[in-house]
């Protein structure tokens, strides 16, 4: 889906390293999402923002922090915290309105520790 | 919380044969169910979704069945073909729920040349 950018493709990070993780969409839509995915486990939810300026933490926050100063824009800041930070990062987007609207991915970033 | 289980985690098929994956959700109050398609390193995309006030949906060769009784969904994939091959996952989402998908920890389904 090109409405929904995630940059970059594959991102290296140092110990101690705060990394972020760009998602742009052009769809309009109100609400975004951030989940990881692990091999062999579906996605879990991270962060997710239904309109700009406010955001709620998902299932696995910790180590994880987001902003959404922009409607098109949610980017995702892996911090030093997050232990265990190698996965697969997708970000998502929906017209929101709560409960039962598609969502719409962008192409991930893989995140690796150097 | 919704939690949603999905099976089997892995299925192969030959080509041309019938695929079922299933998922059960444990709210009732889910009432929006759709499954995506992700192929490796790619992202994942919607392929068809149904919503509690119909029992099937159909597109071509994949249909979806709800049985709200039993709170399950099931995805059905006929005369499968290679390009089937891929990551299946299931959600569910309640109606007014802010979180909007709780996802299936996905099926990895191979078609058999």
């Amino acid at each position: 889906d090109g409405g929904i950018t995630q940059s970059p493709k594959y991102l290296f990070r140092k110990e101690g390293q705060n990394v972020t993780l760009s998602c742009e969409q052009n769809l309009n839509h109100d609400a975004m999402y951030w989940y990881r995915q692990d091999p062999g486990q579906g996605l879990r939810l991270i962060y997710y923002s239904q309109i700009v300026n406010d955001f709620q933490k998902g299932d696995i926050a910790e180590g994880y922090s987001v902003s959404r100063e922009k409607k098109e824009s949610f980017p995702l800041t892996v911090t030093s915290a997050q232990k265990n930070p190698t996965a697969f990062y997708l970000c998502a987007s929906s017209t929101g309105g709560g409960g039962n609207q598609p969502q719409h991915f962008g192409d991930g970033t893989r995140l690796s520790i150097l | 919380g919704e939690n949603v289980e999905q099976h089997p985690s892995t299925l192969s098929v030959q080509e041309g044969d019938s695929a079922v994956i299933k998922c059960t959700y444990s709210d009732s109050a889910s009432n929006y169910f759709p499954w995506y398609k992700q192929e490796l390193g790619k992202r994942p995309q919607l392929i068809i979704d149904i919503r509690s006030n119909v029992g099937e949906k159909k597109d071509q060769r994949i249909a979806v069945t709800l049985n709200k009784t039993a709170k399950h969904f099931s995805l059905h994939i006929t005369e499968t073909q290679p390009e089937d091959s891929a990551v299946y996952f299931c959600a569910a989402s309640m109606r007014g729920s802010a979180r909007q998908l709780t996802f299936g920890s996905g099926t990895q389904l191979t078609v058999l040349p």
